[in-house]
């Protein structure tokens, strides 16, 4: 069956070094990705994506690397903040018969920065 | 302003009584979606509706009902048919076909 899962359930840095957040999924059909961030108490708030014909995208100072291969994506943070620490979430979606739209989601990454 | 709202933020609510939930948005998106989360989980699919007066059931569908009368509104009812009700409830939209979803603040559900 489906699956999107990440690696660690926490992940502590110290302020100013790059965070790398991992996550796997199982289905070879899914085309898109997404990655969001959630904060205690507050919805999740979108961070980038990235389609399955890219293998990086970049925004501001973050970085989405998507590997088919293995099935494996992560997100990239640069020069970590303090007011990065939330969890963060991806998502895949795939555009198989009669899905449009649906995202399955991941469990979450605590991620602690440290001052 | 653009955006979605739920409302109320915390709820409380006593063992078999129903409740619900509400959401709106003024994005003018054709797609909304509630989901649960529990402590420490990811986000579980309860119901989601790609067009007005039209629904489908997520992989947590049991013990919950929704009605989408208006674009812009998609109430989630908690009845007593949920074992275990007390959690985080969100709500999203989207673009029909668009992979992007806009989450809404979240309602924390907690019976007594």
């Amino acid at each position: 069956g489906e699956s999107v899962g990440l690696h660690l359930p926490t992940l502590s840095v110290q302020e100013g070094d790059n965070s790398i957040i991992n996550c796997a999924y199982s289905n070879s059909a899914s085309d898109y990705f997404i990655w969001y961030k959630q904060e205690s108490g507050k919805g999740p708030q979108f961070i980038i994506d990235i389609r399955s014909n890219m293998d990086k995208r970049q925004g501001q100072r973050v970085t989405v690397l998507l590997n088919k291969t293995v099935k494996h994506l992560s997100l990239q943070i640069a020069a970590t903040q303090p007011g990065d620490s939330a969890v963060y979430f991806c998502a895949e979606n795939h555009h198989g018969s009669g899905n449009t739209g649906k995202l399955i989601f991941g469990q979450g990454t605590t991620l602690q920065v440290k001052p | 302003d653009g955006g979605i709202t739920q409302s109320p933020k915390y709820l409380f609510r006593k063992e078999g009584q129903n409740v619900t939930l509400s959401c709106e948005q003024n994005l003018n998106h054709d797609a909304m979606y509630w989901y649960r989360q529990d402590p420490g989980q990811g986000l579980r699919l309860i119901y989601y509706s790609q067009i007005v007066n039209d629904f489908q059931k997520g992989d947590i569908a049991e013990g919950y009902s929704v009605s989408r009368e208006k674009k812009e509104s998609f109430p989630l009812t908690v009845t007593s048919a949920q074992k275990n009700p007390t959690a985080f409830y969100l709500c999203a939209s989207s673009m029909f076909g668009d992979n992007e979803q806009f989450f809404g603040p979240g309602t924390r559900l907690t019976v007594l």
